[in-house]
């Protein structure tokens, strides 16, 4: 089992539409979260850390999942500049590199 | 301005050719990534490094060498022992754990 394992997609969505993300980790000891954004043959940004509490950046919205080990995006209201790859990217303790998953490509259709 | 720069932003290389991919931040940041990506693939770690001097291998390391001898620059050498090498290659650096990493706008490499 990957350590991080994410639905590739493609999510070929209205806009306007709501759409969710799921990713799930392996690594119970996983200890930070984050959603980057990635353009076609660009390189990837932050999109947002997530929390244990949830939190909300405008349209987005990432929860965390400890006990079921997973981690979510909600983007509502989708915009055509929405269309990209979203990674889910875990961090797991000590000395250890972020764990990319493969990323969601999501393309937002006028 | 702050930022991870990498250079150059296109290379093209000849079969049998090692080649030194460039990546310098001036972010203070400790520890500092080299990823790989092909077509519609995702990132796959190379090296890594969390402090100057010290350098660990990633999941693709064979065929790839680096160094650190300076905090804010980590450059990556290709070598002939790479097989396939054509890919989009991204550095990044983090400040520290747990925090989110930084990425450099990637170097595009070709063998031709």
């Amino acid at each position: 089992r990957k350590e991080v394992e994410q639905d590739p997609g493609p999510f070929n969505v209205p806009e306007g539409a709501t759409v969710a993300f799921n990713c799930t980790y392996s690594n119970s000891a996983s200890q930070s979260f984050f959603w980057y954004r990635q353009d076609c043959r660009k390189e990837p940004k932050l999109l947002m850390s997530v929390y244990s509490s949830g939190n909300e950046d405008g349209r987005f919205t990432a929860q965390l999942n400890r006990a079921s080990q997973y981690i979510s995006l909600l983007i509502r209201d989708s915009k055509l500049s929405d269309s990209a790859t979203y990674l889910c990217v875990v961090y797991r303790s000590g000395n250890t590199p972020l764990v990319f998953g493969k990323g969601t490509r999501l393309s937002v259709i006028a | 301005d702050g930022g991870i720069t990498q250079s150059p932003k296109y290379l093209f290389r000849k079969e049998g050719q090692n080649v030194t991919l460039s990546c310098e931040q001036n972010l203070n940041h400790d520890a500092m990534y080299w990823y790989r990506q092909d077509p519609g693939q995702g990132l796959r770690l190379i090296y890594y490094s969390q402090i100057v001097n010290d350098f660990q291998k990633g999941d693709i390391a064979e065929g790839y060498s680096v160094s650190r001898e300076k905090k804010e620059s980590f450059p990556l050498t290709v070598t002939s022992a790479q097989k396939n090498p054509t890919a989009f290659y991204l550095c990044a650096s983090q400040v520290g754990h747990a925090t989110e990493a930084f990425f450099g706008q990637g170097t595009r490499l070709t063998v031709v």
